[in-house]
């Protein structure tokens, strides 16, 4: 069964730049869609982008110009690079293999934006 | 506010039946995406309930069930227990986005 584990900084500091690396194991990266959801404190969840294994990317409009995803096929593993961040960033960060026909989730991490 | 709209809460007695709607569009849900469902109990990650509309993964009761009608779904707990008490999100994609519900807060009275 598919596994994803979330890892990274949970403490990043405004204007700067957010990365996370989600591992996927129990199965290869190389075939469906990936995605990055988050959801900040009390609030419901938001997509923020995908990658498929050819490597194209779709991104939430409402992110798009601060996302980044890249995929490592070799290392099993795809990331999130989110710029210039603010407060209104601090989320837990979920990675997910979604949209797919049968969804697979990380447990997520916490990541805190704060000087 | 979401594309796919759930109402913000819901709740029943222990033993009644519940249903939470998410409504979509001909875009997505009426387009013949599949709508998956999640349940999110405090402080833990979303777990899927339901994928592909109407399919269980192994260990979610019986009592948990999806359908899809047209540009809305629809998830039905019967034998509500105070254990459901919980966040429940459809989640659906249209051709190039991934699409959530804005939750819906199951009370159990």
């Amino acid at each position: 069964q598919v596994q994803l584990q979330e890892s990274g900084p949970g403490l990043v500091k405004p204007s700067e730049t957010l990365s996370l690396t989600c591992t996927v194991s129990g199965g290869s990266i190389s075939s469906y869609y990936w995605s990055w959801i988050r959801q900040p404190p009390g609030k419901g969840l938001e997509w923020i982008g995908y990658i498929y294994y050819s490597g194209s990317t779709n991104y939430n409009p409402s992110l798009k110009s601060r996302v980044t995803i890249s995929l490592d096929t070799s290392k099993n593993q795809f990331s999130l690079k989110l710029s210039s961040v603010t407060a209104a960033d601090t989320a837990v960060y979920y990675c997910a293999r979604v949209p797919s026909p049968l969804p697979r989730w990380g447990q997520g991490t916490l990541v805190t934006v704060s000087s | 506010q979401s594309v796919l709209t759930q109402p913000p809460s819901v709740s029943g007695a222990p033993g009644q039946r519940v249903t939470i709607s998410c409504t979509g569009s001909r875009s997505n849900i009426g387009a013949g995406y599949d709508v998956h469902w999640y349940q999110q109990l405090p402080g833990t990650a979303p777990k899927l309930l339901i994928y592909g509309n109407s399919n269980r993964p192994s260990g979610v009761p019986d009592r948990f069930s999806g359908s899809r009608s047209g540009t809305s779904a629809s998830l039905a707990i019967t034998g509500l227990q105070a254990e459901d008490e919980a966040d429940y999100y459809c989640q659906s994609h249209d051709s190039s986005l991934v699409l959530f519900g804005g939750g819906t807060k199951l009370t159990v009275l």
